[in-house]
């Protein structure tokens, strides 16, 4: 079975342009999750959707920081404008109900 | 609120010795608890859960932790490391004021395995 798809792998732009980060979940599972993981802070929840309906924003650091999920299978989530201190890596993680969260490979993004 | 504090942000053992990574978690209720591996430039895997129907969990790859109510601990071990395991470890627990369907993660440890 196909795990949690996101892309791009690998992300390097300049500070002030827009990055949208993408991820396709697990074909069945209802809940969906953006976390940002870095040295400093470890794992952080950004957001996350159930149903394609967001439930808790809280962890979005800023307005420049948005996220949408159109259908069941595409999730996106964007930056605009990007600043250095977004650098991290950036996961979409998929789960079924309470089940555990199945984890993408991740989105390493580097702003110059 | 849940919390889980993981005791040592890096543990160093020797190839064949044992692995003990300490977990630590505060909850009202009787919690939903997890561990992930994550090896670098990969995201989270899950090694084992906890939900209540044994104190002692096995997993993959030989890792095992047990529940321990009484000292609000899920500790992982494993009896002899391999290289392989080489890897950060996060223990989780389930945030059951959402019902269970967030996570809530402990800052990880580092294992590094010695030759």
């Amino acid at each position: 079975d196909a795990g949690v798809i996101q892309s791009p792998r690998h992300e390097v732009t300049e500070m002030g342009q827009e990055v949208t980060l993408r991820c396709k979940p697990i074909s069945g599972h209802d809940y969906l999750f953006w976390y940002r993981q870095t040295m400093m802070r470890g794992l952080e929840l950004l957001i996350y959707f159930n149903n394609n309906v967001p439930i808790d924003d809280s962890g979005m650091p800023e307005d420049r920081f948005s996220a949408k999920m159109p259908n069941a299978s595409f999730s996106t989530l964007k930056i605009q404008p990007s600043e250095p201190r977004d650098s991290a890596v950036y996961f979409c993680a998929s789960s079924f109900g309470s089940q555990p969260q199945h984890f993408g490979d991740g989105t390493r993004l580097s702003i110059l | 609120a849940q919390s889980v504090t993981q005791l040592g942000s890096h543990v160093s053992v020797s190839e064949g010795a044992l692995v003990l990574l300490r977990c630590n978690y505060s909850s009202s209720v009787p919690p939903y608890l997890f561990w992930y591996v994550q090896y670098p430039n990969q995201g989270l895997q899950l090694l084992l859960k906890y939900t209540s129907a044994a104190t002692l969990v096995k997993g993959i790859n030989g890792f095992e932790a047990e529940f321990k109510k009484s000292e609000t601990s899920f500790h992982l071990t494993k009896p002899s490391a391999h290289m392989s395991d080489a890897a950060e470890y996060f223990c989780a627990v389930s945030d059951t004021k959402t019902g269970g369907f967030k996570t809530i993660f402990g800052a990880g440890t580092r294992l590094f395995v010695k030759a």
